[in-house]
């Protein structure tokens, strides 16, 4: 059974700081992976997905895929109060069939 | 351009009623996958379809069914509810196969 873990939280961080958001899947036929961010009561917004091992830059955000290590993960710089939330590490096989993780929760504090 | 629309927001249904409900995915894309998600299990995959052919299917009852039309529009149906239905459920379309998807703002359904 493919599965998919992240720590649950939550991680609180300053304003300001970098959060570090992880994610292992145990699936290594595993071709592309996705974070999500998730507000309370709303649906589930793409910020950034990744297809090959390394980083992958888009503006506050990086991604970093080891598939190795089948490890993923989600730094967030200069962490705003406003990217509190909930984010979800989502990973593929063939197809477009989304395997979740349970989410992290993220608290940044003014 | 506009994004992946789900109607209806809300329903409140009664133990043992069906349910339809509705995915408009964004123009020109093909997938649509729906998935539910509750607190206690977390965002879960229903199933997938691709010009208008199933191509997976999550572990879930037979109650749970869906189709897609020929212009991309996908519905799902839930028969014979149950209150552990209660949930919000997704849509995400995507515009081949492997690649982003994106959510709708999603249903959300109470069994009572």
């Amino acid at each position: 059974q493919k599965e998919v873990e992240q720590n649950s939280g939550p991680l609180s961080v300053p304003e300001g700081a970098i959060a570090s958001l992880n994610c292992t899947y145990s699936d290594r036929g595993s071709q592309s992976f996705f974070w999500y961010r998730q507000y309370s009561g709303k649906s589930p917004e793409l910020i950034m997905f990744i297809y090959s091992n390394g980083d992958k830059e888009d503006g506050r955000f990086t991604a970093q895929l080891n598939k190795a290590s089948q490890y993923v993960s989600l730094l967030i710089r200069d962490s705003q109060p406003s990217d509190s939330a909930t984010y979800l590490c989502a990973v593929t096989g063939a197809g477009n069939m989304l395997t979740f993780g349970g989410g992290t929760r993220l608290m940044v504090k003014p | 351009k506009a994004g992946v629309t789900q109607t209806p927001r809300y329903l409140i249904k009664t133990r043992g009623q069906q349910v339809t409900l509705s995915c408009s995915p964004i123009s020109g894309h093909r997938s649509v996958s729906w998935y539910q998600q509750t607190p206690g299990q977390g965002l879960q995959f229903l199933f997938e379809y691709f010009s208008e052919t199933q191509r997976n299917k999550g572990n879930f009852p037979g109650r749970f069914s869906g189709r897609q039309f020929s212009n991309s529009r996908s519905e799902m149906n839930v028969s014979t509810l149950e209150l552990g239905d209660s949930a919000l459920y997704l849509c995400a379309s995507s515009l081949a196969m492997n690649t982003e998807a994106f959510f709708g703002q999603g249903t959300r359904l109470t069994v009572v």
